[in-house]
């Protein structure tokens, strides 16, 4: 059963520094990684989508990378502003239709 | 841009009572999936919905739940018997393909009393 989990739980940072949220798994067939974005009591903003094909995901200040046989993927935030407080969610699809959620990251940037 | 909707926002019943929650996705899409999230847990997958049939459910999906689409642009979640635990917010995505992004609605807060 695929496990995902997300150090770390939570991070506060000054604006303008460069971050790192990772996301570990323990099942490294798996077909997609999905990075979202969710703002408190909201749903679910999608960031980045990576295939297992892939090794990373580009998206302005976002970079996504895969790393399926060690079970780990990484987003970088570079320049980060305070619109980027959120919870980040790292989520996994295996060859079935459903993702796994890890538990997220609760990022704060202040100003 | 398009998105996917969801109504009510909030809805609030008494334990044992139905519910049906709603979802219109992206037009062009053609899976359908339900998530929920208890407060403070993780995301949790229900259930998806291809060519007018589930294709996959979680062991959460048991027999009070079910999924319809009744039209061609609805998508819907009926819990049948709600309890106390049901208290939850119910995510409701789309996708073009099974490889692809998923676009989530906004979520349904409900609250079984």
């Amino acid at each position: 059963k695929q496990e995902v989990t997300q150090i770390p739980a939570a991070l506060s940072v000054p604006e303008g520094e460069n971050l790192v949220l990772n996301c570990s798994f323990t099942d490294s067939a798996i077909y997609n990684l999905q990075w979202f974005r969710q703002d408190p009591g909201k749903g679910l903003t999608s960031l980045l989508l990576i295939q297992s094909s892939q090794r990373e995901q580009t998206s302005g200040r976002l970079n996504a990378s895969l790393d399926k046989s060690s079970g780990r993927s990484t987003l970088y935030i570079a320049a980060s502003q305070p619109g980027d407080s959120a919870t980040y969610l790292c989520a996994v699809k295996g060859y079935g239709q459903n993702f796994v959620f890890g538990p997220g990251t609760r990022l704060s940037v202040l100003p | 841009e398009p998105e996917v909707t969801q109504t009510p926002s909030h809805q609030v019943t008494q334990m044992g009572q139905e519910v049906i929650l709603r979802c219109v996705p992206i037009s062009n899409h053609l899976y359908f999936y339900w998530y929920r999230q208890i407060l403070g847990q993780k995301v949790e997958f229900l259930v998806s919905f291809y060519n007018n049939e589930i294709s996959e459910k979680s062991e959460i999906f048991d027999d009070q739940f079910s999924v319809e689409r009744p039209d061609g642009s609805n998508f819907t979640l009926k819990i049948r018997s709600t309890k106390l635990e049901d208290s939850a917010m119910y995510f409701c995505a789309s996708s073009g393909d099974t490889g692809d992004t998923q676009y989530f609605g906004p979520g349904t807060r409900l609250t079984v009393l």
